[in-house]
Order: C-alpha cells, then sequence, then structure tokens
C-alpha cells in the first residue's frame, strides 16, 4: 500500500524557469510532509518541510504547497539551476509514538542549462 | 562537525556470509533508522530505533538484524537470510517530527 506517490518519474525543466514536483498521499493523518533532494551514490538531503496545519511554506527559492483537501502537496523551485538536477523524494510523517517516515519513489529532476 | 558517518561506502559479500554496515552519528539525535533503495522503488524502512536498547522492525525487516547498544551507533547486518541483500543502504536519524533526517552517505552492498 503506498501511502505516499510520486506519479511522475522524470522532469526536465530549462534553467530560470520553474520545477514543480508533484506528491500524493492517502493517509489524512500525517502530520508533517518533508522533501528531500539526493544525488546518486549520496544519502539525502533534507530541504523544507510544511506542518499539515499549514497550506504553504517557502525558503529561498523552494516553496512547498499543501492541499489538504486533495491530499496532494508540490514543491516549487523558482528559478531552477543545473545544481537542482537530483532526485527528490517526497516524505510524511506523523506525531505520537515512533517517528517513522514514508517516502515516495522519488520524481528525476534535469534542468537544462 | 556533526553529521553521520556509514562505512564501508562498498561492500562486497559472498553467498551465505553475514555483514555489518557501521552506522555513526554524533548529532546527539534519540531516533535512528535503516533503510534501503533499490531503483524505481524509493526508500523502504528496514528497522528503527527510538531510543538505547529498543529498535522496532520496519516494513522490510526479514533477514536483517540490528543493535543499539549507543546512542551514537546502530549497525545493522544483513544475514545469509536476506534473500536479495544487493541494495543502497541508508542511515538516518532526527530530532524528531518535522524537523527532517540527517542521511548518511550510504553503503552499497553487493552479493558476488
Amino acid at each position: 500500500d503506498q501511502q505516499v506517490k510520486q506519479n511522475s518519474p522524470s522532469l526536465s525543466v530549462q534553467e530560470g524557469r520553474i520545477s514543480i514536483l508533484n506528491c500524493d498521499y492517502t493517509n489524512s493523518m500525517f502530520d508533517y510532509f518533508l522533501w528531500y533532494k539526493k544525488y546518486p551514490a549520496e544519502g539525502p538531503t533534507f530541504l523544507i518541510s510544511i506542518s499539515s496545519i499549514k497550506d504553504k511554506n517557502e525558503d529561498g527559492r523552494f516553496t512547498v504547497f499543501l492541499n489538504k483537501s486533495a491530499k496532494h502537496l508540490s514543491l516549487h523551485i523558482v528559478p531552477s539551476q543545473p545544481g537542482d538536477s537530483a532526485v527528490y523524494f517526497c516524505a510524511a510523517e506523523s506525531l505520537g509514538g515512533y517517528q517513522k517516515v514514508t517516502f515516495g519513489t522519488g520524481t528525476k529532476l534535469q534542468v537544462i542549462p | 562537525d556533526g553529521g553521520i558517518t556509514q562505512s564501508p561506502k562498498y561492500l562486497f559479500r559472498k553467498e551465505g556470509q553475514n555483514v555489518t554496515l557501521s552506522c555513526e552519528q554524533n548529532l546527539n539525535h534519540d531516533a535512528m533508522y535503516w533503510y534501503r533503495q533499490d531503483p524505481g522503488q524509493g526508500l523502504r524502512l528496514i528497522y528503527y530505533s527510538q531510543i538505547v536498547n529498543d529498535f522496532q522492525k520496519g516494513d522490510i525487516a526479514e533477514g536483517y538484524s540490528v543493535s543499539r547498544e549507543k546512542k551514537e551507533s546502530f549497525p545493522l547486518t544483513v544475514t545469509s537470510a536476506q534473500k536479495n541483500p544487493t541494495a543502497f543502504y541508508l542511515c538516518a536519524s532526527t530530532f524528531g517530527t518535522g524537523y527532517g533526517y540527517t542521511f548518511g552517505s550510504g553503503t552499497r552492498l553487493t552479493v558476488v
């Protein structure tokens, strides 16, 4: 049962344009949503998170939007840079008990110079 | 500099052997995790530990074992019972919910 889904395995964007990465989830009990960036043969690095009580969180070029009614979140990168080329994982976690994060399958972003 | 160190970076195992992957953190995080990454399958949770001397099975724990004798260390043993151990293994730790994980740089295990 895939509770966090990233339906686009890959995305290509021109340098300077906006990159929009999408993520859908099924569990309405998730309290936090997070985005990670991963280069090949390296561990993921945490990018940005959003609480379920908010609908937007911004950090520099990265903005995450949360639509709880649609169970959908998205990561916007503006402007996109070649160094942003990586795999992006969406993740979700719940408060209480052991903290377990559920990851999506990832979207490979290629920013074309 | 605080972080998580995984070793070795590359590991080769013969059929029927047990191997142990090391994970050490100096971030003073209580919670630690082991994930496995396979192509097209994202990250799948093997084991996790909230406190010393306590750990829980994740979604794919069969064929793996862990220990948590110290807060800083969370080694993973891949046993001969794991039928398809070739994968990229990631260790992570966190302060708590919403803070995000800090990941190690990973260990690539190959069965030869």
